[in-house]
């Protein structure tokens, strides 16, 4: 069945550096991919999406680019901040499904 | 436009006794999702309704679980004779089913405790 795979975290970052959060997925047909974030005491958020290969999703300065050749959708930042500490959700829908399916969760945290 | 709401936040019931969970999704949202989700995991699929119909269940949804969606507006979640294992973060989701790309709009969830 569809499926998500995501780097475990936490990844413990300094203000500024760059981010990057792996995901992975395995979906019969195209699904769209999303990003949806999480902060402390918060429901979930979308945060990106992209729809088709190639496709580039950006919001808040993040930003993941839908690779179909390599079944992938990392999530990148130039300069994180500790207001980003949060835990990070990939997703898909689609393909073989009428239900996001969602990764495990990567958790965040900026240090100042 | 105020967002997926659930009622209550919190609910810490004992074991054995119902519960019963509310989501108001987005007005013009024709779909609506039970999603739970379990402490450092991703949430979980458990049913779907697209207006009033209920369209698919997960095996997760064990018959002890119920859900409505009556005149395709608010939903209910019920659990009957509530187990330890259902302690989650029970969350609701809504879309508009208009061609895609299907974006899904969570709630703030209902945190269940059972003791």
């Amino acid at each position: 069945g569809d499926s998500v795979t995501q780097m475990e975290g936490p990844v413990t970052l300094s203000e500024e550096a760059f981010l990057t959060i792996n995901c992975t997925y395995t979906a019969t047909g195209y699904p769209s991919l999303f990003w949806y974030v999480q902060y402390p005491g918060e429901g979930l958020q979308l945060l990106l999406k992209a729809t088709k290969a190639d496709d580039k999703g950006s919001n808040k300065g993040f930003e993941a680019t839908y690779r179909k050749e390599t079944t992938s959708f990392h999530l990148e930042k130039g300069s994180v901040q500790v207001s980003d500490s949060a835990v990070y959700f990939c997703a898909l829908y689609g393909g073989a499904t009428n239900k996001l399916i969602f990764g495990t969760g990567t958790l965040l945290a900026v240090q100042p | 436009d105020t967002g997926v709401s659930q009622n209550p936040r919190h609910k810490i019931t004992k074991r054995g006794q119902n519960v019963t969970f509310r989501c108001d999704p987005i007005s013009e949202h024709n779909r609506l999702y039970w999603y739970r989700q379990t402490l450092g995991q991703g949430p979980e699929f458990l049913t779907y309704f697209q207006n009033e119909a209920q369209l698919e269940k997960s095996r997760l949804l064990s018959d002890r679980f119920s859900a409505e969606r009556p005149k395709g507006s608010f939903s209910t979640l019920e659990i009957q004779r509530t187990e330890q294992g259902d302690s989650a973060m029970y969350l609701c989701a809504s879309s508009l089913e208009a061609g895609g790309p299907y974006e899904q709009y969570f709630g703030p969830g209902t945190r269940l405790t059972v003791t």
